[in-house]
Order: structure tokens, then sequence, then C-alpha cells
């Protein structure tokens, strides 16, 4: 059974920090993962998806890589502002069966 | 509107009620999931649609959850005779086809008393 570790549960930095979010999965064979960022009372957003095939998808001060053999997966996040103020959840698509997700990392960036 | 929308996004049920959770995807989205959200924790997977068609309800707790999409757009997750421990915020997501990138609703907050 796939399941999936974020690591750490809490994180809170100074605003400017660069940051990093980890997120481990227990079994390599995955079609692609997901990174969403969760609002307080709010739904996912989608920040970046990483195809199995690929090592690192960036958007903006993002930046995701994948190492699929090894079951990892990070979330960069640069230059932190306090509006990143999240949590930050890691989603694994085996393919065949719905994404199992980590129980996230909460980000507080503090002005 | 062109994403994913809930309705209602809160609801208070009192203990033995029935609920009625609604979902509508994105137009032309053929997969259609249903996550259950408990406080702190990771969405949960309850059940997935492939246009009408339920493939995979492993994930629904008991005999008292449901879930239809009989035109294979909208879809309605029921809950009957609620108990506390349904208190969560149900989340529905759409795709364009099952392993493809997801894209979540808002939720709906369900608080049992």
């Amino acid at each position: 059974k796939q399941e999936v570790t974020q690591i750490p549960a809490a994180l809170s930095v100074p605003e400017g920090e660069n940051l990093v979010l980890n997120c481990s999965f227990t079994d390599s064979a995955i079609y692609n993962l997901q990174w969403f960022r969760q609002d307080p009372g709010k739904g996912l957003t989608s920040l970046l998806l990483i195809q199995s095939s690929q090592r690192e998808q960036t958007s903006g001060r993002l930046n995701a890589s994948l190492d699929k053999s090894s079951g990892r997966s990070t979330l960069y996040i640069a230059a932190s502002q306090p509006g990143d103020s999240a949590t930050y959840l890691c989603a694994v698509n085996p393919g065949n069966t719905p994404l199992v997700f980590g129980k996230g990392t909460r980000l507080s960036v503090i002005a | 509107g062109a994403g994913v929308s809930q309705s209602p996004r809160y609801k208070v049920a009192k203990r033995g009620q029935d609920v009625a959770l609604r979902c509508d995807p994105i137009s032309g989205h053929v997969s259609l999931f249903w996550y259950q959200q408990a406080l702190g924790q990771g969405p949960e997977f309850l059940t997935y649609f492939q246009n009408e068609a339920q493939l995979d309800k492993s994930g629904l707790p008991s005999d008292r959850f449901f879930a239809e999409r009989p035109e294979g757009s909208v879809s309605t997750l029921k809950i009957q005779r609620t108990q506390q421990e349904d208190s969560a915020v149900y989340l529905c997501a759409s795709s364009q086809q099952r392993g493809n990138e997801q894209y979540f609703g808002p939720g709906t907050r369900l608080t049992v008393t």
C-alpha cells in the first residue's frame, strides 16, 4: 500500500528565506506527483505536477523535484513571502488508483 | 465558471439526518473523484466515476455513504443517518482522464452535531 510522508509537519520562517519541503513515498511505481496548496477553509490549488519521467518542474518562485527511485520529492520556495503561508500537500498518483496524499506541511512566513 | 464547484460550502446537520453534497466538475472532464479530509489530515479517497460509471467505491467508510453521477456530469454524495465521525471537509476533483492532473473544488465542510 502506497504511503506518503511529509516532513516537517510545520515550519515557521522569516520573510525572504528560501525553504524546502520534503515528501517521501513508499512505492516508486507512480504515474505522477502533484504539489498542492491549501489555505484555511479552502480547497486545494494545484501548484506543480511532475510526470514520472521528469526530474523537476518550475513555476515562478517554486521548484519541485522528483527522485522516483528513492521515493522522494522536494518543493523549493525561493524568497518566501507572508502570502506563501498555507498548508502544502504532496500527492502521489499511482496511475490506476486515486491520489494518495501526505498529511501536509503547515508553513508560516513571518513578516 | 471554469473550475470545479461544490455546494453547499457549509452544512450543519443534526446526528441522524441525511445530507446531500453536490459537485459540478469542469465541463468535459471524464473522471470525477470524491475525497474526505478530516481536520489536520490529508484528503482520503472515497469514490471514483468515469463518466456515469462508478468504477471504484472502495474508500466509502460505510453503507451510509452513497454517490451517483447519473448523466456523467454533476455528482451527488449522499450520507444517510449522519454521525459525528462524518464531520469533515468533502472535496470533489475532476480530470480529463484518470491519471491526469486533478482539479479540486472548494469543498463542503460538514459538521454533525
